[in-house]
């Protein structure tokens, strides 16, 4: 059964300084993943989608990087900036379908001016 | 604009009470998800539907019934055999399966029980 952990549950950084959120699944055979953003009270927004044949996507000031050998995937933010405060949650489908979805427990980032 | 509304934003409940959460996409995909978010937790999947007038149980589907008689709405009843039900839901779409799956959400709704 896929599980999908995130380092670390929280972080906090100053404004400028550029910081990597990690995701770990326990099953490579997937077909992609996906990060999101998420603020509080607020539903989920996708901020990238890597295939499984990709190594990385780029969006902006987010680099997301993915190795399925290793069941891992990092989120790398530039230049973080306070509006860049919230969680973001990695996912991962739970079978060959991609019908289902595993999500982390997410990192709650916040960036103090 | 595309997108997906949920409906309503708060809802309370009364203990033994049905309750049914809107859920409507304009995006045109073919696949809806509901999940429930509970404080400190990841989410987790409720129901799935891939096509109109089918839907699949997801890893806690006790106590929740849905519906797809249209392409564009899926709603979610919680009933009264929902045990703990206060918790945040969130409505979900993507355009197929595999590679398609890509996931949008709606907003969420907000369901306390009194």
């Amino acid at each position: 059964k896929q599980e999908v952990t995130q380092i670390p549950a929280a972080l906090s950084v100053p404004e400028g300084e550029n910081l990597v959120l990690n995701c770990s699944f326990t099953d490579s055979a997937i077909y992609n993943l996906q990060w999101f953003r998420q603020d509080p009270g607020k539903g989920l927004t996708s901020l990238l989608l890597i295939q499984s044949s990709q190594r990385e996507q780029t969006s902006g000031r987010l680099n997301a990087s993915l190795d399925k050998s290793s069941g891992r995937s990092t989120l790398y933010i530039a230049a973080s900036q306070p509006g860049d405060s919230a969680t973001y949650l990695c996912a991962v489908p739970s079978d060959n379908y991609g019908q289902n979805f595993v999500f982390g427990p997410g990192t709650r980032l916040s960036v103090l001016p | 604009d595309g997108g997906i509304t949920q409906s309503p934003k708060y809802l309370f409940r009364k203990e033994g009470q049905n309750v049914t959460l809107s859920c409507e996409q304009n995006l045109n995909h073919d696949a809806m998800y509901w999940y429930r978010q509970d404080p400190g937790q990841g989410l987790r999947l409720i129901y799935y539907s891939q096509i109109v007038n089918d839907f699949q149980k997801g890893d806690i589907a006790e106590g929740y019934s849905v519906s797809r008689e249209k392409k564009e709405s899926f709603p979610l009843t919680v009933t009264s055999a929902q045990k703990n039900p206060t918790a945040f839901y969130l409505c979900a779409s993507s355009r197929g399966l595999g590679r398609d799956n890509e996931q949008f959400f709606g907003p969420g709704t907000r369901l306390t029980v009194l």
